[in-house]
């Protein structure tokens, strides 16, 4: 099983530039979700879905869009790129039940973002 | 709310030696948590989770961490550090009545352990 695959590995983008992340699963997860993670703050959760056709915002989803239009994929789109967005990016599922909560999330490897 | 505080952000350990990894939560109720460990340019794995039940959890790697309600502690040990174990570890806190997913967890800042020849 491929698991969670996140592309690219790595982007370098100019202020106001957009672009989407691209995020895959193939274990049929209802549950996934977008994570930044910065040095000294560990992870931070951006947007989140419940399932295709439902998402909802995390801590920090400023500047961040999502949408899910299948099981399978759960891009995250920068709109406008600004500095304060380089981080590392991580995608993330899980399974979701009513009586399986607080499964294990699955990780992919992580998308390196800069800002300049 | 709740919140977790990972104490130390850098843990130096000889192989061999014991392992030690603080964590402390804040829950307003009785919270699941988890351990993930992070190697070097991958995403995280589930070490361990506490649930209900046995307050000593065993996890994966001959890692194992024991809850204790008293000390709102719930920290990570293993007996004898490998090379292998060079890596990030992260704790996390749930409230399980409101994490339908996982929406509702949340993650300490991390602790880099690091392991010395």
């Amino acid at each position: 099983n491929a698991g969670v695959t996140q592309t690219p590995k790595f982007q370098v983008l100019k202020t106001g530039q957009s672009m989407t992340l691209q995020c895959a699963q193939d274990m049929n997860h209802e549950y996934m979700s977008w994570y930044r993670q910065d040095p000294g703050m560990g992870l931070r959760l951006i947007h989140y879905s419940v399932g295709a056709g439902i998402t909802d915002q995390g801590e920090v989803p400023n500047g961040y869009n999502v949408s899910r239009s299948t099981t399978e994929d759960f891009p995250l789109r920068l709109l406008s790129a600004a500095p304060s967005q380089t981080s590392v990016y991580f995608c993330a599922s899980s399974i979701t039940t009513w009586w399986t909560n607080n499964s294990p999330l699955h990780f992919g490897n992580g998308t390196r973002l800069t800002v300049t | 709310a709740q919140s977790v505080t990972q104490l130390g952000s850098h843990v130096s350990v000889s192989e061999g030696a014991l392992v030690l990894l603080r964590c402390n939560y804040s829950s307003s109720v009785p919270p699941y948590l988890f351990w993930y460990v992070q190697y070097p340019n991958q995403g995280l794995q589930l070490l361990l989770k506490y649930t209900t039940g046995a307050t000593l959890v065993k996890g994966i790697n001959g890692f194992e961490a024991e809850f204790k309600k008293s000390e709102t502690s719930f920290h990570l040990t293993k007996p004898s550090a490998h090379m292998s174990d060079a890596a990030e570890y992260f704790c996390a806190v749930s409230d399980p009545a409101y994490n339908f997913g996982n929406e509702k967890l949340t993650f300490g800042t991390g602790t880099r352990l690091t392991i010395i020849p």
